[in-house]
């Protein structure tokens, strides 16, 4: 089983509608992160947390929130979906404090129709 | 400017040749980075770190790095078709936060 695992892998979705991707991991890690690609454009962070109570907005957050209910598990959530939030969502885990890599899951590819 | 820019690509390289990919980053204060390899539709993963100049080997990979001149690169060696994916540089995290370069894709022709 992978150490940090996302669903659904793959979803489409109609304009408008309320989605929510997930993340769980068991790396143990206090680090979370949601990275949206899309071709050519590398991964570009939406939001991140420290731990349960510290959530931050990266350089793409409009149109989406997250939720971290546990240190497991981090969600994240497209209000009202658009067209142009079609991509390939990655959630990504790192251990805190030191200059370590990520470790990431399996991928969404999300279809906004 | 970005804070990591990558050579454009794709970059295309015969089967046992050398790949050189190029990565410049702005942010002086990085001591960690990082290059990942991403098979299309996959996820990224991690096949070297470097943290201190001069050169850094495993295997068919050598990354090398040169922090005065803001500049991080990834030697592959005797490259094989199975190498043809896109590589990230990464740097990170600063303050938590990892800054990823956009990738050159690389093909390795048999």
């Amino acid at each position: 089983d992978a150490d940090v695992t996302q669903t659904p892998r793959n979803r489409i979705t109609k304009t408008g509608k309320r989605i929510m991707l997930e993340c769980s991991q068991t790396k143990g890690h206090d680090r979370m992160y949601w990275y949206r690609q899309d071709p050519g454009l590398g991964l570009r962070l939406i939001y991140y947390s420290f731990d349960v109570k510290d959530i931050n907005k990266g350089e793409i957050s409009d149109g989406y929130s997250v939720s971290r209910q546990a240190q497991a598990k981090f969600s994240l959530s497209l209000e009202s979906a658009i067209p142009n939030q079609t991509a390939l969502y990655f959630c990504a885990t790192s251990p805190r404090g030191g200059d370590t890599e990520a470790f990431f899951g399996q991928g969404t590819r999300l279809t906004v129709v | 400017q970005k804070e990591v820019e990558q050579n454009s690509g794709p970059l295309s390289v015969p089967e046992g040749a050398i790949a050189s990919l190029n990565c410049t980053y702005s942010d002086r204060v990085s001591q960690s980075f990082f290059w990942y390899r991403q098979y299309s539709g996959k996820s990224p993963e991690l096949i070297m770190s470097i943290y201190s100049n001069g050169d850094k080997e495993d295997g068919r990979f050598t990354a090398q790095l040169n922090k005065a001149s803001q500049y991080v690169s990834l030697l592959i060696r005797d490259s094989q078709p199975s190498d043809s994916a896109t590589y990230l540089c990464a740097l990170g995290p600063n303050a938590g936060k990892s800054t990823f370069g956009d990738g050159t894709t690389l093909t390795v022709k048999p």
